[in-house]
């Protein structure tokens, strides 16, 4: 199994529409959560720590549920902006982080 | 704040040459600095972590003698690929890992270096 699982999608949504992503991740010792958002052949951007109690920052929201060892990001009112690679990365300790495939978003005017 | 330059954006080199690649933290100290290679479609993957006046930890399956590191300063890392093949070819990020305060653990990326070996 690996560390950190995404789905790669595509994810094809039109503008305005609600859309969430899911990453599982494989180390119940992980200590902390992150969404980045990279665009193609960029670096990837922090989009949001995610915290135990969820956290939301205008359109979007983070949600961790440790007990299924999961974390969601919701993204509400899409925009064409909003088209790009999200990746999850998970601390498993010893200061090293772990990065999901990335979950490719595409949003349709 | 937490801004990471890296050093060059680009670069081609012709088969068994070496190629290093420079990541500074512009407006921190970075005790600790990370290394990763993403090929087309694939996750960014670990290669190394440079620690100040130590040495690199490497990955699995990463070859400490064909990637060195060397962190010799608290706000600069290089990445040398030495002897590099058509199969070293890819995007290469460091970044730097905040300190203290809510940047704690969050890693600030520097943007990356697109490595052609032909």
């Amino acid at each position: 199994r690996k560390e950190v699982e995404q789905d790669p999608g595509p994810f094809n949504v039109p503008e305005g529409a609600t859309v969430a992503f899911n990453c599982t991740y494989s180390n119940s010792a992980s200590q902390s959560f992150f969404w980045y958002r990279q665009d193609c052949r960029k670096e990837p951007k922090l989009l949001m720590s995610v915290y135990s109690s969820g956290n939301e920052d205008g359109r979007f929201t983070a949600q961790l549920n440790r007990a299924s060892q999961y974390i969601s990001l919701l993204i509400r009112d899409s925009k064409l902006s909003d088209s790009a690679t999200y990746l999850c990365a998970v601390n498993g300790g010893y200061q090293k982080v772990t990065f999901g495939i990335g979950t490719k978003l595409q949003v349709i005017p | 704040g937490a801004v990471v330059s890296q050093h060059p954006s680009r670069v081609i080199c012709k088969s068994g040459t070496s190629v290093k690649i420079e990541c500074r933290s512009l407006d921190f100290q970075a005790t600790t600095m990370f290394w990763y290679r993403q090929f087309p479609k694939k996750s960014l993957m670990l290669m190394a972590t440079s620690n100040e006046g130590s040495k690199a930890t490497y990955e699995q399956g990463v070859e400490k003698d064909k990637f060195l590191i060397n962190h010799a300063s608290l706000t600069l890392s290089t990445l040398t690929v030495t002897s590099a093949h058509p199969e070293d070819s890819s995007f290469y990020i460091c970044s730097a890992r905040g300190t203290s305060g809510s940047s704690y653990n969050e890693q600030f990326f520097g943007p990356g270096t697109r490595l052609t070996v032909l």
